[in-house]
């Protein structure tokens, strides 16, 4: 079935260092999308890339679709402790449903 | 214009006993995801209905689980004889628009089952 990978699980940075998580999925995605769910949260939504190439910013965030619609990442700029959370990938099913990759857990020392 | 809710936020149950989990989309929304987190794991899959109807049920266990969608109340996630297996976080989750649309998912909080 489809799988959806992501890279690295953990991710420890200084405040103010950069991020990157990266996501592979086992067979072209019609569209990515990317949560972020904090410590005791629930995920919640930040972005959809569907145009192969497609890059997308968000103030310090940066999300880019792979060429082949198979990979995409998130990069954080200058983290912050608000930053802190998990940053989760997911992409669609063939009925709608979402297939989530793992995650990567995100902790920003001050 | 209140989100998705979710409710019980915690339950408790032994053994053997049945967990009902209830889910209230988002106003207007009528496409809904049941997702289950186990601690410092991704979330999976369970099951997506729209009103009155199972549209896939691919990720979700056999036997004890059950869900539906009524056209009236809220999507209901039932499991019968729990185990302690069946200790996770469940969140729901809505939309708009489902199948190949866009459809931004909105979560519920979640509720947190605790199995002894």
């Amino acid at each position: 079935g489809q799988q959806v990978m992501q890279i690295p699980q953990y991710q420890h940075v200084q405040e103010g260092e950069d991020f990157t998580t990266y996501c592979n999925s086992s067979t072209t995605l019609s569209n990515i999308q990317w949560y972020k769910q904090r410590p005791g949260g629930h995920p919640v939504f930040l972005i959809q890339l569907v145009k192969s190439g497609e890059v997308k910013k968000q103030k310090r965030l940066t999300f880019q679709f792979g060429e082949a619609k198979k990979n995409s990442s998130l990069h954080i700029t200058a983290t912050q402790t608000t930053d802190v959370g998990t940053y989760f990938c997911a992409g669609r099913g063939s009925q709608g449903n979402l297939i989530f990759g793992k995650g990567t857990k995100l902790s920003v020392k001050p | 214009n209140a989100g998705v809710m979710q409710n019980p936020r915690h339950l408790v149950r032994r053994r053997g006993q049945e967990a009902r989990l209830r889910c209230s989309p988002m106003k207007g929304h009528s496409h809904v995801y049941w997702y289950r987190q186990l601690p410092e794991e991704g979330l999976k899959f369970m099951v997506y209905l729209q009103k009155e109807n199972i549209i896939d049920e691919s990720g979700m266990p056999k036997e004890r689980f059950s869900a539906e969608f009524p056209k009236e109340g809220p999507s209901i996630l039932r499991i019968q004889q729990v185990v302690r297996g069946d200790s996770a976080a469940y969140f729901c989750a809505s939309s708009l628009l489902g199948g190949s649309s866009y459809n931004e998912q909105f979560f519920g909080p979640g509720t947190r089952l605790t199995v002894l």
